[in-house]
């Protein structure tokens, strides 16, 4: 059964770069027609998608995120990772990686517990 | 703001059927069949109820179905059961690689 971990520091400074890793396990993450996605929801706020990628290392951004987001896959280790810069109090956030089915679906089918990330001095 | 537009709160007695409206525009609803709906319990993470507008995943009881006119997405919700009651979110694909989320609507049952 496909699984996905996040994780990374639950605390970071304002200006700061954060780094999650999302871990994939019971599945490749090179299995065709799937995409890997992170998504945020910030505390009792609703869910914002931030990026996707697919094994081959196609990217898509929120255009709203685009110029802070970097999204990177490592098919060694069956992990996917965002990089968000200039990090502050609006980013802090619940961080889900999401397993997307499909380039046409845009539907998040798996997704990991989240990790907490908090923006603060 | 949300790019999608759904009513805050829903409600509806067990046995009921219930109706979540998500509001967009023909650049994201009306323009691609990529609705999706999840179900958010407190603490939880979201979950895949609908996907490419009215399929369901496998183990998603079909009291829950999709469905699209125009610019506006619904999820039913028939026969509620008390474990129904939850926060729903609507997405959907707005063209150039962009996937827009709505505000979420909570549901009490």
């Amino acid at each position: 059964q496909l699984q996905l971990q996040e994780s990374g520091p639950g605390l970071v400074k304002p200006s700061e770069t954060l780094s999650l890793t999302c871990a994939v396990s019971g599945g490749s993450i090179t299995s065709d027609n799937y995409y890997w996605g992170w998504i945020r929801q910030p505390p009792g706020k609703g869910l914002e998608w931030i990026a996707t990628i697919y094994y081959s290392g196609s990217t898509y951004y929120n255009p709203s995120l685009r110029n802070r987001v970097t999204i990177s896959v490592d098919t060694s280790k069956n992990q996917f990772s965002l990089k968000l810069t200039s990090m502050t109090a609006a980013d802090t956030a619940m961080y889900y990686c999401a397993r997307q089915r499909g380039w046409g679906s845009w539907a998040f089918d798996i997704w990991g517990q989240g990790t907490v990330v908090t923006v603060s001095s | 703001q949300s790019a999608l537009t759904q009513p805050p709160s829903a409600s509806g007695s067990p046995g009921q059927s219930v109706t979540i409206s998500c509001t967009g525009t023909n650049s994201d609803v009306g323009g691609y069949n990529s609705v999706s709906w999840y179900q958010q319990h407190p603490g939880k993470a979201p979950k895949l109820m609908i996907y490419e507008v009215t399929k369901r995943p496998s183990g998603v009881p079909d009291r829950f179905s999709g469905s699209k006119s125009g610019n506006t997405a619904s999820l039913t919700v028939s026969g509620l059961q008390p474990e129904d009651e939850a926060d729903y979110y609507c997405t959907s694909y707005a063209g150039k690689n962009n996937l827009v989320f709505g505000g979420g609507t909570k549901l009490t049952v």
